[in-house]
């Protein structure tokens, strides 16, 4: 069984800039969410995707937007970057989104430095 | 709104001794609490829910609804214990989004 994974493990983008990351979620998932974790915090919840829809959003703007494709993979894309999007992304997949029960399975993050 | 507070940043504790890493919560309806941990250079990992009722690595946790806390505990930490840990939530009302504490960096000295 493969667990999650994320590309690229990091990387450096300038203000303004676009960004998209990559996650692919554990086989048999169906569920992924994705986590800002900024330095000395918890992770915070960005949106999640079941079914390749959209299935709950936390608190960020709309130039945080994702998909997910038929194979259950996902992509976060952020616009116009801020110094403030600084931060370890984290995806997460799970088997399947309709209780708050699941398991949420993490993979090892994209570390985004905005300069 | 639902939060989770971890009261302690840092724990520092010597091998042998008991610990216990706080976790607080504030949720509307029943909620599903969870304990992450991050070893050094490994990613987050599940390491007990409240569902479960498991004891893992030798820690438990109990969900006390009048207190809305969900205490990590061991009665003997290890220095494999070092490591940061994380308190959650998720619930029906939310989906199965976490919300997570601000982390709580365990230490066992030897």
């Amino acid at each position: 069984e493969t667990g999650v994974t994320q590309s690229p493990t990091h990387l450096i983008k300038t203000r303004g800039q676009q960004v998209t990351l990559r996650c692919s979620s554990q086989s048999g998932h169906n569920t992924v969410s994705w986590y800002q974790q900024a330095l000395g915090q918890g992770p915070q919840f960005i949106f999640q995707y079941y079914r390749e829809e959209e299935n709950g959003r936390g608190n960020f703007p709309p130039r945080f937007s994702g998909l997910q494709f038929p194979n259950y993979s996902s992509e976060l894309n952020v616009n116009a970057l801020e110094l403030d999007d600084s931060a370890l992304y984290l995806c997460a997949s799970s088997p399947n989104s309709r209780g708050g029960e699941e398991t949420q399975y993490f993979g090892p993050g994209t570390r985004l430095l905005v300069l | 709104a639902q939060r989770v507070t971890q009261p302690e940043k840092l724990l520092s504790v010597f091998k042998g001794a008991p610990v216990e890493l706080k976790c607080n919560y504030s949720y509307s309806g029943s909620p599903e609490l969870f304990w992450y941990v991050q070893y050094s250079r490994q990613r987050l990992q599940l390491l007990l829910r409240h569902i479960s009722r498991e004891s893992i690595k030798g820690f438990t946790a109990d969900l006390n609804k009048g207190e809305t806390s969900f205490h990590l505990k061991k009665p003997f930490a290890q220095e494999e214990d070092s490591a940061m840990y994380y308190c959650a939530l998720s619930g029906l009302a939310s989906g199965s989004r976490l919300t997570f504490g601000e982390g709580t960096q365990l230490t066992v000295n030897p």
